[in-house]
């Protein structure tokens, strides 16, 4: 049964700091991972998708990389700002069935102006 | 760009009664998803849909039920309400593969 866990729960940062979420994950036959940010009480906004042939992806200042054989995926966020505290969910989908996504427990970022 | 439209979007409801909990997906997105948030948890997988059929099915009670129709919309039925059903109920949409899952903007149900 796929596991995913990330860690820090809940980071707080400066304005302007880069910083690094992680996610990890217990089966490595993935299809793919996905970053999530979700708002309190709001939906889920994804921010990138990682396939699992691929080592990693970038949107703006966001770079997620994918090291599927130790099962690990980190979220970079350059220049961080206030408008970026949210929680972070990564999200996987395994090989061998529905391509239904197995959550992590999320990061809760504070960016403080 | 076109998202994921769910209906309704608040939802009161009594123990013992019954909810409807609509899903229309992107355009020309064949597969839908289904999950459960509760209070402080992570998202939980329900069921998905493909091409109108039941792809995979997860930690669904009994009392819940879901299809999807030729239009690909997805309908949740959820019977006998209890207390532990309070969530916020997401629907997602991809096409067919690893592809991204985009989400609505989710229900939230509430069960007194």
């Amino acid at each position: 049964k796929q596991e995913v866990t990330q860690i820090p729960a809940a980071l707080s940062v400066p304005e302007g700091e880069n910083l690094v979420l992680n996610c990890s994950f217990t089966d490595s036959a993935i299809y793919n991972l996905q970053w999530f940010r979700q708002d309190p009480g709001k939906g889920l906004t994804s921010l990138l998708l990682i396939q699992s042939s691929q080592r990693e992806q970038t949107s703006g200042r966001l770079n997620a990389s994918l090291d599927k054989s130790s099962g690990r995926s980190t979220l970079y966020i350059a220049a961080s700002q206030p408008g970026d505290s949210a929680t972070y969910l990564c999200a996987v989908s395994s090989q061998g069935g529905s391509e239904k996504l197995v959550f992590g427990k999320g990061t809760k970022l504070t960016v403080n102006p | 760009a076109a998202g994921v439209i769910q209906s309704p979007r608040h939802l009161i409801k009594e123990k013992r009664e019954t909810a409807t909990l609509k899903c229309y997906p992107i355009p020309r997105h064949d597969t839908v998803y289904w999950y459960q948030q509760g209070p402080g948890q992570d998202p939980q997988f329900l069921i998905s849909f493909y091409e109108k059929m039941q792809s995979d099915k997860g930690s669904i009670p009994d009392r819940f039920s879901a299809q999807q129709f030729s239009d690909y919309h997805s309908e949740l039925n959820m019977s006998s309400l209890e207390l532990g059903d309070s969530a916020l109920y997401f629907c997602a949409s991809s096409r067919r593969g690893p592809e991204t899952q985009y989400f609505g903007p989710g229900t939230r149900l509430l069960v007194l």
